[in-house]
């Protein structure tokens, strides 16, 4: 199967809310990587966390990563319309892979007004 | 001022016939890439050039064949195009070629083969 499944797929909540989305993946990695993906266009990149973090921040975003679980959380507080996006986790491997990144398939989340 | 693009936007074309996409970037970055997302969303990476060199050439048929000219443009020739080559393909570049590097996306291309 594919590296870095992200659950839930889908995620439909009210703004104001908080949005959890969760990433787990199967072999080492040396950084794990969240982006962002408006319908139509290409993704941004939104927050980094290397293996050897828990937790980081930035604005209203909170990115988690347990490496003994093998998993990785966002969080976004305070939700807004303008969220609604894919979210995508990317593992960047352990060694000398470069650039390289394996992205999962992305948690589609959608806040309504 | 769009910081990676693509052209074109859109491609529709017909079985067996050989189509380019191009990419440029305006960041000064030297580091390029090609990524290929398909119906369900997974997104896979093809091929890397650093400074005009390939250094990630993943399991892609050698039907496609990326070309660097320079390190801020990297297009994507793809011959005998197949029905399983529709998908959206994506270019970004970052500023070096490290795992933890920023990657910056272009638009997408969608391309259909009929």
């Amino acid at each position: 199967s594919q590296q870095g499944e992200e659950d839930p797929q889908a995620l439909s909540i009210q703004e104001g809310e908080n949005a959890t989305m969760n990433c787990s993946y199967k072999t080492s990695i040396n950084n794990l990587q969240w982006y962002r993906q408006n319908s139509g266009r290409g993704l941004v990149h939104l927050i980094l966390i290397r293996s050897n973090e828990r937790e980081k921040h930035s604005g209203r975003l909170r990115v988690t990563l347990d490496t003994s679980k093998k998993s990785s959380s966002l969080l976004i507080t305070a939700s807004r319309a303008a969220d609604t996006a894919s979210y995508f986790c990317a593992k960047g491997k352990g060694g000398t892979s470069y650039g390289k990144l394996t992205f999962g398939q992305g948690t589609i989340l959608t806040v309504h007004p | 001022d769009t910081a990676v693009s693509q052209t074109p936007k859109y491609l529709v074309t017909q079985m067996g016939n050989d189509k380019s996409i191009k990419c440029e970037q305006n960041l000064g970055h030297d580091t390029m890439y090609w990524y290929k997302q398909d119906s369900k969303k997974f997104l896979k990476i093809m091929f890397s050039y650093n400074n005009k060199e390939l250094i990630i050439n993943e399991t892609v048929p050698n039907r496609f064949s990326p070309k660097s000219p320079d390190k801020a443009h990297l297009n994507l020739h793809i011959n005998s195009l197949e029905l399983g080559d529709s998908a959206v393909y994506f270019c970004a570049s970052s500023q070096g070629k490290s795992r933890t590097d920023t990657q910056y996306f272009g638009p997408g291309t969608r391309l259909t083969v009929l």
